[in-house]
């Protein structure tokens, strides 16, 4: 079946430090991936949506300089949290598509101090 | 219009019962519509997704029931077991299953009590 491998599953960072987050497909070609970040208890918010060699598109609300995403290739996206704050601690989970529909990554548990 | 809206927030349920959660939509281009189950610290995975064009689909102990002229869909979870204690997720999107961004609802914590 379809696998998204996604790393770190956690990561606790400095206040002001950047954070990169890496999201691969491993059997699949990734045409599409979404990034999403869940607070506790909360549902999935999409952040944004990128396709391999294009510029990601961010959804309302979300700061594109603060979520950097890079989706060189099709197998691999990356989400950087710069100048991370307290309030930017969550859970972010990507998630892939392509011919086998949508398969999510484990998540990445950021923490900020 | 964009969105979808689950219910209920939480549900316990006794082991072999049924748990049902339902989930309403506005947006008639919707046109794919899955379940996702989730644990602690986990990302979600898929359970059952079903199309417009079918009312009902069935896989194993899990059945999703689509009424296209309400905008609603629901998840019946039969035999429930304490290993199906998790958040289920509807969501929807536009795209067939594999292109456009899926809208999720807000959740739903099951807890089945041994």
């Amino acid at each position: 079946g379809a696998v998204v491998s996604q790393h770190p599953s956690w990561v606790i960072c400095k206040s002001g430090t950047s954070v990169k987050i890496e999201c691969r497909s491993l059997d699949f070609q990734a045409t599409t991936m979404f990034w999403y970040r869940q607070f506790p208890k909360q549902s999935l918010m999409l952040m944004a949506t990128s396709n391999e060699g294009s510029k990601a598109t961010y959804e309302q609300g979300v700061e594109k300089d603060k979520f950097l995403i890079n989706h060189a290739s099709l197998t691999l996206s990356t989400l950087t949290v710069t100048s991370a704050h307290p309030e930017d601690s969550s859970f972010y989970i990507c998630s892939a598509t392509g011919r086998v529909g949508y398969t999510f990554g484990s998540g990445t548990r950021l923490t900020v101090v | 219009q964009q969105q979808v809206k689950q219910s209920p927030q939480s549900l316990i349920v006794q082991k072999g019962g049924i748990s049902i959660i339902n989930c309403a939509y506005e947006n008639t281009a919707f046109d794919y519509f899955p379940w996702y189950q989730q644990f602690p610290g986990k990302g979600p995975a898929l359970l059952i997704a079903i199309r417009p064009d079918v009312s009902e689909k069935k896989e194993g102990r899990f059945t999703i029931s689509f009424n296209k002229s309400a905008k609603q869909f629901s998840l019946h979870i039969m035999d429930s077991q304490p290993g199906d204690s998790a958040t289920y997720f509807c969501a929807a999107s536009i795209g067939s299953g594999n292109t456009g961004k899926l809208i999720f609802g807000q959740g739903t914590t099951l807890q089945v009590k041994p």
